[in-house]
C-alpha cells in the first residue's frame, strides 16, 4: 500500500483565494482525520469522518473551512477565502477505526501571502 | 475533554545513551496510548502503542510503560542513534479521537 496520499505537498496562495487540499486514505481504513500543525498550537484535529460521514467538526476554526468525503477513497479540505493565519501544515490521517493508531500522510504545507 | 501533557519539550543525549519522554493524561477512560515519531518534512509515524490492559510493551530499542493509577505513560529509547533524532508525540484517546502532547524534540549527538 502506498500509504495515505496527500496533494499538493506545497501550496502558496494569495489571501482571499480558495485552497483545496486532497487526501486518499489507505484502502480499507474506515476513519479519516484532518489535522493542522503549527509551532504555536501543535497538532489540532479539525474534523474526522467515520465511514465517509463527518462525526466531529468542532475543530474546524470557522465557516471558511469545509471538508467533504464523497467516497471511501477521497477527501478534501477547502478554505475559502484563505487568510495568512491559515498558513500551516495540514495532515490527513486514516485508521481502521477511531481508536486504532493513525497512519498520517506527508502533509500539505500551506502558505497564504 | 482530554488533556495530555508531555515533557520535556527538548532533549539532547549522547549517542548510545538512553532517552525518556513522559506524558500525563487526564481522562481516566482513556485506554489506548500511541507514540509517534515525526522527522523533518514528514508526517508523524506510529512507532509503538500500548493499551490499558498492559503495563509495559517493548519493541527492540523502544519501550513504553503505562501507570493507569497515576495517569502517566513514558517512552524509553535505549542505545540511541543519530537517526533517532526527531520530534516525538504521545497521544491518548478519549471518545472517538486522540489528543496529542505538544511534542519532544530529541537530538542524539554523535
Amino acid at each position: 500500500d502506498a500509504g495515505v496520499i496527500q496533494s499538493p505537498r506545497h501550496e502558496v496562495t494569495e489571501m482571499g483565494q480558495e485552497v483545496t487540499l486532497r487526501c486518499k486514505p489507505i484502502s480499507g481504513h474506515n476513519s479519516l482525520f484532518w489535522y493542522r500543525q503549527t509551532m504555536m498550537r501543535g497538532l489540532e484535529l479539525l474534523i474526522y469522518f467515520n465511514n465517509n460521514v463527518p462525526i466531529d467538526d468542532s475543530g474546524m476554526p470557522e465557516d471558511r473551512f469545509s471538508a467533504k468525503m464523497p467516497n471511501a477513497s477521497f477527501s478534501t479540505l477547502k478554505i475559502q477565502p484563505s487568510e495568512p493565519r491559515d498558513s500551516a501544515v495540514y495532515f490527513c490521517a486514516s485508521s481502521f477505526s477511531p481508536n486504532y493508531g493513525y497512519t498520517f500522510g506527508s502533509g500539505t504545507r500551506l502558505t497564504v501571502v | 475533554g482530554e488533556n495530555v501533557e508531555q515533557h520535556p519539550s527538548t532533549l539532547s543525549v549522547q549517542e548510545g545513551d538512553s532517552a525518556v519522554i513522559k506524558c500525563t493524561y487526564s481522562d481516566s477512560a482513556s485506554n489506548y496510548f500511541p507514540w509517534y515519531k515525526q522527522e523533518l518534512g514528514k508526517g508523524p509515524q506510529l512507532i509503538i502503542d500500548i493499551r490499558s490492559n498492559v503495563g509495559e510493551k517493548k519493541d527492540q530499542r523502544i519501550a513504553v510503560t503505562l501507570n493507569k493509577t497515576a495517569k502517566h505513560f513514558s517512552l524509553h529509547i535505549t542505545e540511541t542513534q543519530p537517526e533517532d533524532s526527531a520530534v516525538y508525540f504521545c497521544a491518548a484517546n478519549t471518545g472517538n479521537q486522540f489528543y496529542f502532547g505538544t511534542g519532544t524534540s530529541l537530538t542524539v549527538i554523535p
